[in-house]
């Protein structure tokens, strides 16, 4: 099957430095990838969008300047927060569209961010 | 609007049978997934349905009427590692993934 990782698996930070968070498609060639947001007992939230080659697209609410996203490759595409708030402690999760399935997307295991 | 609707917490008991039920309304329809997440853990794929009617695999059972915009994920023979939250999520006419708000399922002995 189709393997998403993430790292790192957990981090921590002090306010107001930035954090970069990599998610990888291991087998196969992800032509979309998937930025979620989860905090505690809530359910996924989409932040954004990305193809490879082109810029994500936000939703609405997402600050672009504070969450850069970056889809270099067809495998990588990486989140970076910064100037990291306390608010922003989350679960981060990607996942991946490509592969065999034109519709499912497979999930990494996520990062948890804890800014202190 | 685009919207998904599921329960939001059920309570089983260990060897029983529960299903969640999840109604969507989306701009045009691609199909269904459902997915289950442990606590502090990514979700995983369970099931994904296009076409009207029922799929089996193994404990797990999905439904879908796309007339009635309805689904549902039938769980037999409950074992407390069921204890999760179950997503169900519609895919719109731009192939997007939208989301319901998930349901807490609680298994006790």
């Amino acid at each position: 099957g189709a393997v998403v990782s993430q790292h790192p698996s957990w981090v921590i930070c002090k306010s107001g430095t930035s954090v970069k968070i990599e998610c990888r498609s291991l087998d196969f060639q992800a032509t979309t990838m998937f930025w979620y947001r989860q905090f505690p007992k809530q359910s996924l939230m989409l932040m954004a969008t990305s193809n490879e080659g082109s810029k994500a697209t936000y939703e609405q609410g997402v600050e672009k300047d504070k969450f850069l996203i970056n889809h270099a490759s067809l495998t990588l595409s990486t989140l970076t927060v910064t100037s990291a708030h306390p608010e922003d402690s989350s679960f981060y999760i990607c996942s991946a569209r490509g592969g065999e399935s034109s519709y499912e997307q497979y999930f990494g295991p996520g990062t948890r961010l804890t800014v202190t | 609007g685009q919207n998904i609707d599921q329960p939001t917490e059920m309570t089983a008991t260990e060897g029983a049978i529960v299903q969640i039920n999840c109604t969507y309304q989306t701009s045009g329809f691609n199909g269904l997934f459902w997915y289950q997440q442990h606590a502090g853990e990514a979700p995983t794929f369970l099931s994904y349905n296009v076409l009207d009617g029922l799929e089996e695999k193994g404990r797990f059972s999905s439904f879908l009427s796309r007339s009635k915009g309805y689904s549902y994920l039938l769980l037999k023979e409950l074992q407390m590692k069921d204890s999760a939250s179950y997503l169900c999520a519609a895919i719109d006419s731009n192939y997007q993934l939208i989301w319901g708000a998930g349901t807490k399922l609680i298994i006790k002995p």
